[in-house]
């Protein structure tokens, strides 16, 4: 069965802090995709990165960033100098692939104080 | 171009009625997926659309739920005899899922239909 942990329910930082968000997930595939995606208090669920499982290269975009390893399962994000704009529900996903269904994470809930 | 959109934002009903929501997925996009967000269960799968094969139905939580995809791209899922217990946010999305694509297995959600069964 897959699974995805978020461990931690919320956190709060002040401005400027960096914020590291964790993911664990369990499958018995060998191929398999991961996702992150931002909720803000809009609703809409925002695509931030997706990872294969065989490429464990961790990603850099901007402020964001991601450390996969496939020895201890997970993959956590990491936003470096965290603003007010950052606030919002972050959700980790898993995936077979092509036409496989999402499974979620409970999500982290980021409050960024000014 | 277009993301997914989705209608009506906002559905109150009573309890007993039937509900119809829509899904227009990203042009192009080959597959769409339906999940249902609520408080207590967090975001859940409840059906997936691949091209003309027979959709994946594992995610459906009774048989009050049933969802199609009328010429490929626009879906509606009904909820007949409403229950307090359905009211949830309801996502669609939609991925290319074309054989090679780069990224194709990635899903863009739509804004969600908020559905309140008083």
């Amino acid at each position: 069965a897959q699974k995805v942990t978020q461990a931690q329910t919320e956190i709060s930082v002040v401005e400027k802090e960096d914020v590291t968000l964790d993911c664990v997930y369990e499958t018995r595939d060998t191929t398999y995709y991961l996702f992150w995606y931002k909720q803000p208090p809009s609703g809409e669920l925002v695509f931030l990165i997706r990872r294969n499982s065989f490429d464990e290269q961790n990603e850099i975009s901007g402020r964001y960033s991601w450390n996969f390893q496939k020895s201890t399962s997970s993959f956590n994000f990491t936003i470096t100098a965290s603003q007010v704009v950052d606030s919002a529900v972050y959700f980790c996903a898993l995936t077979r692939g092509q036409g496989g269904k999402l499974i979620f994470g409970q999500g982290t809930e980021l409050s960024v104080k000014p | 171009g277009a993301g997914v959109s989705q209608s009506p934002s906002n559905k109150v009903t009573e309890k007993g009625k039937d509900v119809e929501l829509r899904c227009d997925p990203i042009s192009g996009h080959t597959a769409l997926y339906w999940y249902r967000q609520s408080l207590g269960q967090g975001l859940e799968f409840l059906i997936y659309f691949q091209g003309n094969s027979a959709p994946d139905k594992s995610g459906l939580p009774s048989d009050r739920f049933s969802a199609e995809r009328t010429g490929g791209s626009v879906s509606t899922l009904t909820i007949q005899r409403t229950q307090q217990e359905d009211s949830a946010v309801y996502l669609c999305a939609s991925s290319l899922n074309f054989p090679g694509s780069l990224n194709g297995d990635t899903q863009y959600f739509g804004p969600g239909t908020r559905l309140t069964v008083l």
